[in-house]
């Protein structure tokens, strides 16, 4: 089954960009992953998948701030023009055989 | 919009049986599209898959708490439920219910607290 592998924390100023990693483990580098949003306090909010082509594919009202990429084995998410609002918790995920796997999530300040 | 929505016990003792229903609005868990999961995450801590059902009834469990958990759907209710046995203190955490179309939970439940204490 795939690891994913994620920094423990990121930081960023308000306005600017931030780029989160994460990464399949050996042997998994074609998986697609989704990212997750969780806000201080809140359930997660599915923000998108990214597949291993670095095409992504966006859940129902997600500003478009919000991007995604790949190379090799790491997945990225990317959010521009950061808001207050964006300080959160952000976790990857990914699906092998009958196994769905999280990473173990960013904490993502925003400064 | 499909919704979900956690119901639980809130706080047991250990050695219980937990037991938590997702009840599911918007949609119906007979879909043919879509399998329902469990997530839990103690307080603090990071998000832990549990378990997930096909309509099917075909299931799938977190090798860690295979032998505790039982995933199972109910069509006439429109919900699917969690049964954890044999808790402990370090079943303490928030639980959520999510539809999963295939690899990503593309929609989450808002999450029952469930606290082990005696």
């Amino acid at each position: 089954q795939p690891v994913l592998t994620q920094s423990p924390s990121a930081s960023a100023s308000l306005g600017a960009s931030v780029n989160l990693t994460c990464t399949l483990s050996s042997g998994h580098s074609d998986y697609a992953v989704a990212w997750h949003q969780q806000q201080p306090e809140k359930g997660p909010r599915f923000l998108m998948t990214v597949n291993g082509d670095g095409s992504h594919s966006k859940g129902d009202g997600i500003p478009e701030r919000f991007s995604g990429s790949s190379s090799g084995a790491e997945r990225f998410l990317t959010i521009s023009s950061l808001q207050s609002g964006d300080e959160a918790d952000y976790y990857c995920q990914a699906w092998g055989t009958a196994t769905w796997v999280f990473g173990g999530g960013t904490k993502l300040t925003v400064l | 919009q499909m919704q979900l929505q956690e119901w639980g016990p809130g706080r047991l003792k250990p050695s219980e049986t937990l037991s938590l229903t997702c009840t599911v609005s918007g949609g119906s868990v007979r879909s043919a599209s879509f399998y329902w999961g469990w997530i839990r995450q103690s307080p603090g801590k990071g998000l832990e898959w549990i378990g997930s059902i096909y309509f099917t009834g075909n299931t799938y469990y977190n090798p860690s708490l295979k032998s505790r958990v039982t995933v199972s759907v109910d069509s006439s209710k429109n919900h699917f439920s969690l049964n954890l046995t044999s808790v402990t203190a370090a079943d303490t955490a928030m639980y959520f219910c999510a539809r999963s179309p295939a690899a990503e939970f593309d929609v989450w439940g808002r999450g029952t607290l469930v606290i082990v204490s005696s």
